[in-house]
């Protein structure tokens, strides 16, 4: 089946700087979704994504989908403490008849 | 309203209790879902609900039982559970068409089998 590939598994960043971060695939995705998990709660929805190519922004998060509809990326800029969390990327394939996949997730922290 | 609220926000049972986890959104949305989510691991879909209609069931062992009353309410009945059982299910909703995605989640259940 599809995969979804976020790695590394962990992220330390020192508050206040950029952070980036990819997610993968061998399969061809036509929705990119970007969600942050805090602790004991569901995910929040991020960015979504629709056509390759393009570039979302909300707030200090910028997402792109990839041109080869391989690929996604999240950018945080100036980065807070409240940015800890855990950031999963899902996707849906074609067909895939409302079925996200979701990649491992990438857990940041942030030093003060 | 762009708000997925679920109850109860914890819950302990024993392996032969029955219980029900509710959920209930207004954003009116025609698709409904079931995840169980692990710590640290990523949402697994269960059951998903298109037009209260059960659409996928990804094998998911017979202890749990969905019901959609309405479009508005999802229902997760549990019954002779496993403590293998225990995770934060999450109840998420969405609109229907090939551009509507966009899934919303609610902040889970909380689940402990003993």
């Amino acid at each position: 089946g599809q995969q979804l590939n976020q790695s590394p598994q962990s992220m330390f960043i020192q508050e206040g700087e950029d952070v980036s971060m990819n997610c993968t695939s061998s399969s061809i995705f036509n929705t990119w979704l970007w969600y942050k998990q805090d602790p004991g709660e569901g995910p929040v929805l991020l960015i979504a994504l629709y056509k390759a190519g393009e570039l979302t922004s909300n707030g200090r998060l910028t997402a792109q989908f990839g041109i080869t509809r391989k690929d996604s990326f999240l950018n945080i800029s100036a980065s807070i403490p409240s940015d800890v969390g855990i950031y999963f990327c899902a996707g849906q394939v074609p067909g895939a008849n409302s079925k996200l996949t979701f990649g491992k997730g990438i857990t940041l922290s942030v030093r003060p | 309203d762009t708000e997925v609220t679920q109850t109860p926000k914890h819950l302990v049972m024993g392996m032969t209790n029955k219980k029900s986890l509710k959920c209930e959104q207004h954003m009116g949305h025609r698709a409904m879902y079931w995840y169980k989510q692990k710590a640290k691991k990523p949402p697994e879909l269960m059951f998903v609900y298109s037009y209260e209609k059960l659409s996928i069931n990804e094998s998911v062992p017979s202890r749990f039982s969905p019901e959609c009353p309405n479009s508005s309410l999802l229902n997760l009945h549990l019954h002779a559970l496993q403590p293998e059982d225990s995770a934060l299910y999450l109840c998420a909703s969405s609109r229907l068409g090939l551009a509507y995605n966009e899934q919303f989640f609610g902040p889970g259940t909380r689940l402990t089998v003993l």
